[in-house]
């Protein structure tokens, strides 16, 4: 069984200070990553994807295996990163690829 | 390109009553997904579809069916809806070719009452 935990359902930073949102996940198999973010009232988009060992938007993310976590950073937060963040995680169960979500962390930047 | 939509975006039902949910998208992806949004609990997957034809129960598939008649649609139906299936229901697509980047629609908001 695959499952993504995202402890904290809200995290509150103040304007320009770092951010770090946590995903811990559990799969037997090797494991692809994603991020996505869904801004008030917008649909869901992917954010970022660990295959790619990109930044998006100032965040990062590194897998790490030995942990089993997928941890969002941001260095400077921005007003405009306010928004649900949603880890989630592929698995190749039943022949078709799906994802599972964690619960997601809703992320307050304050002024 | 639209990507994906859904129809309709808001609807209150009362209980018992039925409805359809479409999805439709234009990027001629092969899997498409139905889930639910609900306040900490995250997205739950309810049913989703491999290819044209094809359907497969997700997580949380009871009391709803799908069809997946032309690969650009995927329609939910619920057959006698109750209170406890008052969500936020989001399609997705994923072109199946290696790629496990999602595209999601922009949501249904659901009202049982």
């Amino acid at each position: 069984a695959q499952r993504v935990t995202q402890p904290e359902k809200l995290l509150s930073v103040f304007k320009g200070a770092p951010v770090e949102l946590k995903c811990n996940y559990s799969y037997s198999g090797s494991p692809e990553l994603f991020w996505y973010v869904q801004y008030s009232r917008q649909r869901l988009q992917l954010l970022l994807r660990h295959i790619s060992r990109e930044s998006i938007k100032g965040f990062t993310a590194d897998l790490n295996k030995g942990e089993t976590s997928f941890h969002l950073k941001k260095p400077f937060a921005q007003e405009e990163d306010s928004a649900m963040y949603y880890c989630a995680l592929s698995g190749l169960t039943g022949g078709g690829n799906k994802l599972t979500f964690g619960t997601g962390t809703q992320l307050k930047v304050e002024l | 390109n639209a990507g994906v939509t859904q129809t309709p975006k808001f609807r209150v039902l009362k209980t018992g009553q039925s409805m359809t949910l479409l999805c439709a998208q234009d990027m001629n992806h092969e899997y498409m997904y139905w889930y639910r949004q609900d306040p900490g609990m995250g997205l739950r997957l309810i049913h989703y579809s491999v290819g044209e034809g094809t359907t497969a129960k997700g997580e949380v598939p009871d009391g709803y069916n799908v069809s997946r008649l032309k690969k650009q649609n995927f329609l939910l139906g619920l057959e006698s809806a109750a209170p406890s299936q008052t969500s936020v229901y989001f399609c997705a697509s994923r072109s199946g070719q290696g790629a496990d980047t999602q595209y999601f629609g922009p949501g249904t908001r659901l009202t049982v009452l």
